[in-house]
């Protein structure tokens, strides 16, 4: 059974950086395709960005360009999100989850989420 | 960015009702959307892709319709286990939205 599993909870002050992570297990080998997906507490989802391993490529959603890094490693079948500049509006569960295929489409798997806090 | 708008925010209803879902998109998406449920503290599951394909696993009660900017998401027999927060979900892009979400709560 594939399961990704993220890296553990994060308190960051703010003006920092946080950097999560997202392992595929269970079978995943070479390519894949992650997205980054936020929720922050009693709100919605928010893809934030993803990226197409095979293309090393990342995407990012309008909002958080210029402040999130999303990269891969196929070797490790592992994905990693960095933001910096962290506030408090940032407190959110932060989810990683994989498309089906070589491309963006539905999120097939997702990670157990790691909850980032930012406080002073 | 494609804005996803979903209706309504919250719904109420029982056990056995049959309970519909809208998604707009504004602008075409094809079939390109895709419906998740999520229950509190729990990561997302994906019940349709494609606008109408039900992922495996999932319980034929939920059923998927749409094309271009119109979708929606049918419960046809509301069960208990279904009372969770529901969202659409555009790919057509390289730039994915979600919509609001719509929590459905025991009336």
């Amino acid at each position: 059974q594939v399961q990704l599993v993220q890296s553990g909870a994060e308190v960051k002050k703010p003006g920092s950086s946080v950097k999560v992570s997202c392992k595929a297990s269970g079978g995943i080998v070479g390519s894949f395709v992650i997205s980054w997906v936020r929720q922050a507490p009693g709100e919605g989802l928010e893809w934030m960005g993803g990226i197409i391993s095979t293309l090393d490529t990342a995407n990012y959603a309008e909002r958080f360009q210029g402040r999130v890094t999303i990269t891969a490693d196929e070797s490790t079948s592992t994905a990693y999100m960095e933001l910096s500049s962290l506030r408090s509006e940032d407190t959110a569960v932060y989810y990683c989850a994989r498309s089906r295929g070589g491309s963006y489409s539905a999120f097939v798997i997702w990670g157990q989420g790691t909850v980032v806090i930012v406080s002073s | 960015d494609i804005q996803m708008t979903q209706s309504p925010s919250t719904l109420s209803a029982s056990v056995g009702d049959r309970v519909v879902i809208t998604c707009r998109a504004s602008q075409s998406i094809s079939s390109w959307l895709a419906w998740y449920q999520q229950k509190p503290g729990k990561a997302p599951k994906l019940l349709i892709y494609k606008a109408s394909n039900l992922e495996s696993g999932v319980p034929s009660r939920f059923s998927g319709s749409g094309s271009g900017t119109e979708f929606t998401l049918t419960i046809s027999s509301l069960q208990p286990d279904d009372f969770a927060t529901y969202y659409c979900q555009q790919y057509n892009s390289h730039s994915i939205t979600f919509g609001g979400g719509t929590k459905v709560e025991i009336k």
